[in-house]
């Protein structure tokens, strides 16, 4: 089935200690998304990219980083976790050449920093 | 600013009818969705209205009224896996979506 798998499911690390979330999608689709979703909160968003072009929410913290290799994988990467980094981190994607459609989420990742 | 209103939490018996409702102020609008999200786990799309009126599918049905800036997710024969937030986004003029936080839903037998 085509989908979007996101790795690890659970990451825990040391406040400072840098780390990488993976996304990877069979889908195809050319827009993906990055949210941050902290407990009955809103998923608040990070970044997307629409192909290759990267587009960074004005109030993403500068910790916070994106790599979109190919059409298939985007990595967050995360410099310095903070205790207020601790959530559910979504990633999403969308066909972007049909502009109403829906987005697809992968299972998440939850962080647990120490 | 953008805004998405929502009842923090309903409560509702296994078998009735529940209807939640979501109002919305947006810079632009190309679309409002509802997405069921179980504990712990990733939003899963339920509905889209871009115009007005009544979308049913199954015992889910979503209605919208955009000069109201209104609409409501209806669901019907409540079930206890229906124990849900269910988060309502509209995709504003960048198509990008507002979300907002979710209205927690509890069935009780």
């Amino acid at each position: 089935d085509a989908m979007v798998i996101q790795n690890p499911r659970y990451q825990v690390t040391q406040f400072g200690k840098p780390v990488t979330l993976s996304c990877s999608q069979t889908l195809n689709h050319n827009v993906m998304y990055w949210y941050q979703q902290k407990s009955s909160q809103a998923p608040k968003l990070l970044f997307h990219y629409y192909d290759k072009d990267f587009n960074n929410e004005a109030d993403t913290p500068d910790n916070f980083q994106s790599r979109r290799p190919n059409t298939s994988f985007c990595f967050l990467d995360i410099r310095s976790p903070g205790l207020g980094d601790a959530a559910m981190y979504l990633c999403a994607t969308r066909e972007g050449k049909i502009d109403y459609n829906e987005q697809f989420f992968g299972p998440g990742t939850r962080l647990t920093v120490l | 600013g953008q805004n998405i209103d929502q009842p923090t939490e309903m409560t509702a018996t296994e078998g009735a009818i529940v209807q939640i409702n979501c109002t919305y102020q947006t810079s632009g609008f190309n679309g409002l969705f509802w997405y069921q999200q179980h504990a712990g786990e990733a939003p899963t799309f339920l509905s889209y209205n871009v115009l007005d009126g009544l979308e049913e599918k199954g015992r889910f049905s979503s209605f919208l009224s955009r000069s109201k800036g209104y609409s409501y997710l209806l669901l019907k024969e409540l079930q206890m896996k229906d124990s849900a937030s269910y988060l309502c986004a509209v995709m504003d003029s960048n198509y990008q979506l507002i979300w907002g936080a979710g209205t927690k839903l509890i069935i009780k037998p």
